[in-house]
């Protein structure tokens, strides 16, 4: 069975810093991973994601995420963090083994936070 | 402007009462699914639908019920057999239910049970 697992439940960068949010999963079957963010009180919004082919995905408001297999990691990175970037962030994997949903399977969540 | 609406936003209801949840969709699209978010867990599914007239329990369905009359519909009850009902509610559909379609989400709502 698929599971995902995000490492740090919060993160606190400061504005202008490095982004690293790290994802790692398990899956019997190669995965379709997401990265979805989720600003107080709303609903989640695809930030990128991966199926298949390069392994960098660029995804929106200037981040991306390197699939690496060897490591099953997915992990996402802002080369500068703006306080817009303050939210909540999920890494997901679909679950695409012989039961074959659609069904995602999410991590428990990351919180950014991004000091002035 | 094509998309996914829930209501009522905020949702307040005393214990051992039910209460249905509105989920519609514009989108035109086959699967729907229903999320529950509580802090440090991230969603968990309680069902989806991956076409009108059928629906299946996710990993978390006691206490909770649905119907897919409609293509656009998929709204959820939360019945009084909820040990814990009181959570933010996410409703998402996409294309297809097959694993490599984006989900999109509606706006939530947040139900409050004392």
């Amino acid at each position: 069975a698929q599971s995902v697992t995000q490492l740090g439940s919060h993160v606190s960068v400061s504005e202008g810093a490095l982004v690293l949010l790290r994802c790692n999963y398990s899956s019997s079957v190669p995965p379709y991973l997401f990265w979805y963010v989720q600003y107080p009180n709303q609903g989640l919004q695809l930030l990128l994601k991966y199926t298949t082919g390069a392994t960098l995905v660029k995804g929106i408001n200037g981040f991306e995420a390197e699939f690496k297999k060897s490591e099953t990691s997915f992990h996402l990175t802002k080369p500068s963090a703006h306080m817009s970037d303050a939210a909540e962030y999920f890494c997901a994997v679909s679950d695409l083994g012989s039961s074959n949903t659609g069904k995602l399977i999410f991590g428990q969540g990351t919180t950014l936070q991004v000091k002035p | 402007d094509g998309g996914i609406t829930q209501s009522p936003k905020y949702l307040f209801r005393k214990e051992g009462q039910n209460v249905t949840l509105s989920c519609e969709q514009n989108l035109n699209h086959d699967a729907m699914y229903w999320y529950r978010q509580d802090p440090g867990q991230g969603l968990r599914l309680i069902y989806y639908s991956q076409i009108v007239n059928d629906f299946q329990k996710g990993d978390i369905a006691e206490g909770y019920s649905v119907s897919r009359e409609k293509k656009e519909s998929f709204p959820l009850t939360v019945t009084s057999a909820q040990k814990n009902p009181t959570a933010f509610y996410l409703c998402a559909s996409s294309t297809g239910g097959y694993g490599i379609n984006k989900q999109y989400f509606g706006p939530g709502t947040r139900l409050t049970v004392t």
